[in-house]
């Protein structure tokens, strides 16, 4: 089992659409969490974190997490071409303090 | 407020060379963590760095060193490179006391292994 999971997608969806972006993590250790946009070439750029239960809401970005369940997710409320990325999601576990990254989903927004 | 910068931007090296990368952190940042990122994938630890001591280490050969320097500065070395260490390599600088709240990445090293 990989420690952090994501489909690499791509997937795609309309301008001004929600897209949601799934990430499911092995680490029971893991306390905060990271979501990361990468354009083609260039570096990570951190979007959001999150480490308590539930939503947290930053402009158009949502981050959901549930721990029990070891589920972490990104949704983009009226996504825009300029959101066509690849999102990483990573973990970190204070106690090694890294971040596991998982490979990555590409999203496709299409005018 | 300079953020986390890398050098060289770009590199090329022929297999069996050795070559070393830069990084200078965050202002304000004492900590420098270290990724391989090879195409496709997501970004892989190599090593961190906190007070010019390796703390952490993930899963890379003897043939990756590093060191940090007394102003956060640091370096990245690999010996008797290989064609599959062709990667972009990442620097992240934070704070040791506020890892939770994320780190930041430099723009990366593009090396190619010919």
């Amino acid at each position: 089992q990989k420690e952090v999971e994501q489909n690499s997608g791509p997937l795609s969806v309309p301008e001004g659409a929600i897209a949601s972006l799934n990430c499911t993590y092995s680490d029971r250790g893991s306390q905060s969490f990271f979501w990361y946009r990468q354009y083609s070439g260039k570096s990570p750029e951190l979007i959001m974190f999150i480490y308590s239960n539930g939503d947290k809401e930053d402009g158009r970005f949502t981050a959901q997490l549930n721990k029990a369940s070891q589920y972490v997710s990104l949704l983009i409320r009226d996504s825009q071409p300029s959101d066509s990325a690849t999102y990483l999601c990573a973990p970190l576990n204070t106690g090694f303090q890294k971040l596991v990254f998982g490979t990555g989903t590409r999203l496709l927004v299409s005018p | 407020d300079a953020g986390v910068t890398q050098s060289p931007t770009h590199l090329i090296k022929t297999r069996g060379q050795q070559v070393t990368l830069r990084c200078s952190p965050k202002s304000g940042h004492d900590t420098v963590s270290w990724y391989q990122q090879a195409l496709g994938q997501g970004p892989q630890f190599i090593f961190q760095y906190y007070e010019e001591e390796e703390r952490q280490r993930g899963n890379f050969p003897d043939r990756f060193s590093g060191h940090q320097f007394p102003n956060y500065s640091s370096e990245l070395n690999v010996n008797a490179l290989l064609l599959g260490d062709s990667a972009l390599y990442l620097c992240a600088s934070s704070l040791t006391t506020r890892q939770v709240y994320g780190m930041d990445f430099g723009p990366g090293t593009r090396l190619t292994v010919t």
